[in-house]
């Protein structure tokens, strides 16, 4: 079993929906968390970087942490064409190294 | 965007040369990281460094080494190419303050015949 899990989709949604991307963990030492977003042929891009548990709002964009559930939530209001891209999730414990998700690609339909 | 280039963006080698891949950045950050990305299997770290000649393994060091002889640039060897190398390389950087993310490159495309 992997220590990151995340559905490869893809989600297709209409534009203008709220977007929902999961991802669960086993390891419970994980602190860091964060969302990146890959455009084909290009390198993650950082989106959301959060400690611990809670929320977190940008834009758009809001990352959730639920540690006790150890699962971790992107969502995506008013989602648009542009944000058509695979997401992948990630997270830390400390120094220690970044584990990733396999990523999560999403298409919004105009 | 984070100041990091890779170079080549695409190459196409044969089975058993050597192929060296380059990430050059501008940020000063004491961290460099090298990762392939595979279907399937996400990012996986190949090697890292944590300054100038000091460098570690990762989860997926065989058949792979580094070199940091400045800051800036930090280079990805394959010293006889295989076809299982065959894969996306990504550079990424990260500061020397306390527990920040990594920023990527936007990868080397190389394929092994």
């Amino acid at each position: 079993q992997k220590e990151v899990e995340q559905d490869p989709g893809p989600l297709s949604v209409p534009e203008g929906a709220i977007v929902s991307l999961n991802c669960t963990y086993s390891n419970s030492a994980f602190q860091y968390f964060m969302w990146y977003r890959q455009y084909s042929r290009k390198g993650p891009e950082l989106l959301m970087y959060t400690y611990s548990s809670g929320n977190k709002e940008d834009g758009r964009f809001t990352a959730q942490v639920d540690k006790s559930s150890k699962y971790i939530s992107l969502f995506i209001r008013d989602s648009q064409p542009s944000d058509s891209a695979t997401y992948l999730c990630a997270m830390r414990k400390g120094y220690q190294k970044v584990t990733f998700g396999t990523g999560t690609k999403l298409q919004v339909i105009p | 965007d984070a100041g990091i280039t890779q170079s080549p963006r695409h190459k196409v080698t044969e089975t058993g040369t050597p192929v060296t891949l380059r990430c050059h950045q501008t940020e000063n950050h004491r961290y460099m990281y090298w990762y392939r990305q595979d279907p399937g299997h996400g990012l996986r770290l190949i090697h890292y460094s944590y300054g100038v000649k000091d460098t570690d393994k990762g989860e997926v060091s065989d058949g792979y080494s580094v070199s940091r002889s400045k800051t800036e640039d930090f280079l990805l060897t394959l010293e006889s190419a295989t076809s299982s190398q065959t894969s996306v390389y990504f550079c990424a950087i990260s500061s020397d303050t306390d527990n920040q993310p990594q920023h990527f490159g936007d990868g080397t495309r190389l394929s092994i015949l």
